[in-house]
């Protein structure tokens, strides 16, 4: 198992350009999560998926940002424009999540993104 | 969901157990109790969760206490590579619901 991969694992870009980040859950995982983490506010919520449908983009700081999950085995995570506030580690994590039953997420590794 | 309180940080020497406690008194029937860590710069780590029974993996105990408004995880053996942000977290099982992070305990495992 090769666990929940995100590409790329850093990305510096300048600000105004368009910024997309991938998520590949792990096989068989019917929910997907994409967190942002930063000092000042540790570890948000985005916006969560079951079963490739978008459930809670509350977390969703504004219309800059806007995610994707064409199918079970991909995600995106896109930013246009990009702002130098949008720094941060951004984490996609997937879970098993059969109604009634709860089994822990697993996270990705991260992208660490830098907005110059 | 819930609100939890842990220490801001904690010590603990290698070798020995680590407890580590987590406040939750406005916690509902149907949440239960996670907990995850999270070593630096990597992803969190799912550690176990529980509802109301105590729970015990291969990683971690975790002890629920009868009116469920507290609990405490367990590292029987800790070793500097426990070293971690551990979070807990209480939200409603199954499908819905989110994980909400707060800033969690800061454990040191010293030599």
């Amino acid at each position: 198992d090769a666990g929940v991969i995100q590409s790329p694992r850093h990305e510096v870009t300048e600000m105004g350009q368009e910024v997309t980040l991938r998520c590949k859950p792990i096989s068989g995982h019917n929910s997907l999560f994409w967190y942002r983490q930063t000092m000042m506010r540790g570890l948000e919520l985005l916006i969560y998926f079951n079963n490739n449908v978008p459930i809670d983009d509350s977390g969703m700081p504004e219309d800059r940002f806007s995610a994707k999950m064409p199918n079970a085995s991909f995600s995106t995570l896109k930013i246009q424009p990009s702002e130098p506030r949008d720094s941060a580690v951004y984490f996609c994590a997937s879970s098993l999540r059969p109604a009634g039953a709860d089994y822990g997420y697993t996270f990705g590794s991260g992208t660490r993104l830098t907005v110059v | 969901d819930a609100k939890t309180t842990q220490p801001t940080s904690m010590d603990c020497a290698e070798g020995r157990a680590a407890n580590l406690p987590c406040n939750h008194s406005t916690i509902s029937g149907n949440e239960y109790v996670y907990w995850y860590r999270q070593i630096h710069s990597q992803g969190p780590q799912y550690i176990i969760h529980g509802l109301k029974n105590n729970e015990t993996n291969e990683m971690a105990s975790l002890i629920i206490t009868e009116d469920r408004k507290s609990s405490t995880l367990i590292l029987p053996h800790a070793t500097l590579r426990d070293t971690a942000v551990y979070y807990c977290i209480v939200r409603v099982g199954g499908n819905t619901g989110k994980l909400i992070f707060g800033q969690g305990t800061t454990l040191q495992v010293k030599p």
